[in-house]
């Protein structure tokens, strides 16, 4: 699977929206692109996921840029609950295990 | 919202005893697997399990290990002879087909003594 490197650390004031990077220069045409956050120690929470079109659900936005080299994680009105750790992850669709590997993601602050 | 339910909470145990994990995950998901994360460190994967086989395990996966789903509904992870170092918060997690996003239970914390 294609490594992913993310900002350490990114503050956001409540009520704003926050904008997660991810680059992921290595993705193969058969990678799809996961965002995971995970709060405090609870297990990890699926927000969305694409392969090359631009994703939205009721947590958030994708944005794959048209060469998918890089992605963007939007939550349009982050609050005080969406402070997480949050993991970019690519992986390939096989028939087998299909495994998530984890990096350090962005540990997300969100302000008053 | 349907959840993956883990048990117990909580465990502690001595070195060397074995313990058994318990997840029960949600009722239509095809896709089963443990993960463990060690205190500070990252989420790392186990073992993904499906048709009643293992289809994947990490080298953490070793003799000591094993998974069971036994009855169609629970899904086990059994540490043989506990050790040290698998003190962590293991986590079970399902997902209804290969493309989809993973649902994650709340986790046991094991701590070995």
């Amino acid at each position: 699977d294609a490594k992913t490197t993310q900002p350490p650390s990114m503050d956001c004031a409540e009520g704003r929206a926050a904008n997660l990077p991810c680059n992921h220069s290595t993705i193969s045409g058969n990678e799809y692109v996961y965002w995971y956050r995970q709060i405090h120690s609870q297990g990890p929470q699926y927000i969305i996921h694409g392969l090359k079109n631009n994703e939205t659900n009721e947590m958030a936005s994708l944005i794959i840029t048209e060469d998918r080299k890089s992605s963007t994680l939007i939550l349009p009105h982050a609050t005080l609950r969406d402070t997480a750790v949050y993991y970019c992850i690519v992986r390939r669709i096989t028939g087998g295990g299909n495994k998530l590997t984890f990096g350090t993601g962005t540990q997300l602050k969100v302000e008053l | 919202e349907p959840e993956v339910t883990q048990t117990p909470s909580h465990q502690v145990t001595q070195m060397g005893q074995e313990v058994i994990l318990r997840c029960v995950p949600i009722s239509n998901h095809l896709y089963f697997y443990w993960y463990r994360q060690i205190l500070g460190q990252k989420v790392e994967f186990l073992v993904s399990f499906y048709n009643n086989e293992i289809s994947e395990k990490s080298e953490i996966f070793d003799d000591q290990f094993s998974v069971e789903r036994p009855d169609g509904s629970n899904f086990t992870l059994k540490i043989r002879s506990t050790k040290l170092e698998d003190s962590a918060m293991y986590f079970c997690a399902s997902t209804i087909g290969i493309v989809e996003g993973y649902t994650f239970g709340s986790g046991t914390r094991l701590t070995v003594v």
